[in-house]
């Protein structure tokens, strides 16, 4: 268990459906990550939040959103879902400025049929 | 910007034999750099860090990598694989501030054959 916490596991949905990933960081960490990971694109980074505000913006689609909550969870919203779209999302948190270390969690499969 | 080049896609290797994947990056500044592991269907593990210090970092599983500043490399290496390391492996950059995003590679898949 590395502390970071994704749910679900797997999802699958048909296309046009919106989908909600959810995160929690390890404890301490500020900063969220979520990354796509996908057979042709590789692990792209999509955004960061630290400490509930927006940091850096990646190659994050207009159809897709994230948040991070006072408690430091994070939700990444994925709308009118493509076959493209399908991938393996991961979640990443970091500890307050000044540490180094990023921790992963194991990752929503999400498959849009 | 930052970016990660890792000069190879798949390495096939006997078993018992040594290993180096490649990785080169390019920052403008000081970075800290990563290697991650990702076994098949899992997720990403830490392998070592650099972050400072020694040039030489040994991780888990056997394995180390080398930062060298002037050819802006850090490949990792293991002097005798086995079977359970065939996996894909990740080179990371992040910028000194070491709380701002990891820029991957492409990853490199290892193959160990028996």
């Amino acid at each position: 268990d590395s502390g970071v916490t994704q749910t679900p596991k797997h999802l699958i949905t048909a296309t046009g459906q919106r989908v909600t990933l959810r995160c929690s960081p390890r404890s301490g960490d500020l900063s969220v990550y979520w990354y796509q990971q996908s057979l042709d694109q590789g692990l792209q980074f999509l955004i960061q939040y630290y400490n509930g505000e927006e940091r850096a913006k990646g190659n994050i689609l207009e159809r897709f959103s994230a948040q991070q909550f006072p408690d430091l969870h994070s939700e990444l919203n994925l709308s009118s879902l493509e076959l493209g779209d399908s991938a393996l999302y991961f979640c990443a948190s970091s500890p307050p400025q000044g540490r180094v270390g990023y921790t992963f969690g194991s990752g929503t499969r999400l498959t849009v049929v | 910007a930052q970016s990660v080049t890792q000069l190879d896609s798949q390495v096939p290797v006997f078993e018992e034999a040594p290993v180096e994947l490649r990785c080169n990056y390019s920052s403008s500044v000081s970075v800290y750099l990563f290697w991650y592991v990702q076994y098949p269907n899992q997720g990403l593990q830490l392998l070592l860090k650099y972050l400072s210090g020694s040039t030489l970092v040994k991780g888990i599983n056997g394995f180390e990598a080398e930062f060298n500043k002037s050819q802006t490399s850090f490949h990792l290496r293991k002097p005798s694989v086995h079977i359970s390391d065939t996996a894909e492996y990740f080179c990371a950059v992040s910028s000194n501030f070491g709380n701002e995003k990891l820029t991957f590679g492409t990853g490199t898949r290892l193959t160990i054959i028996p």
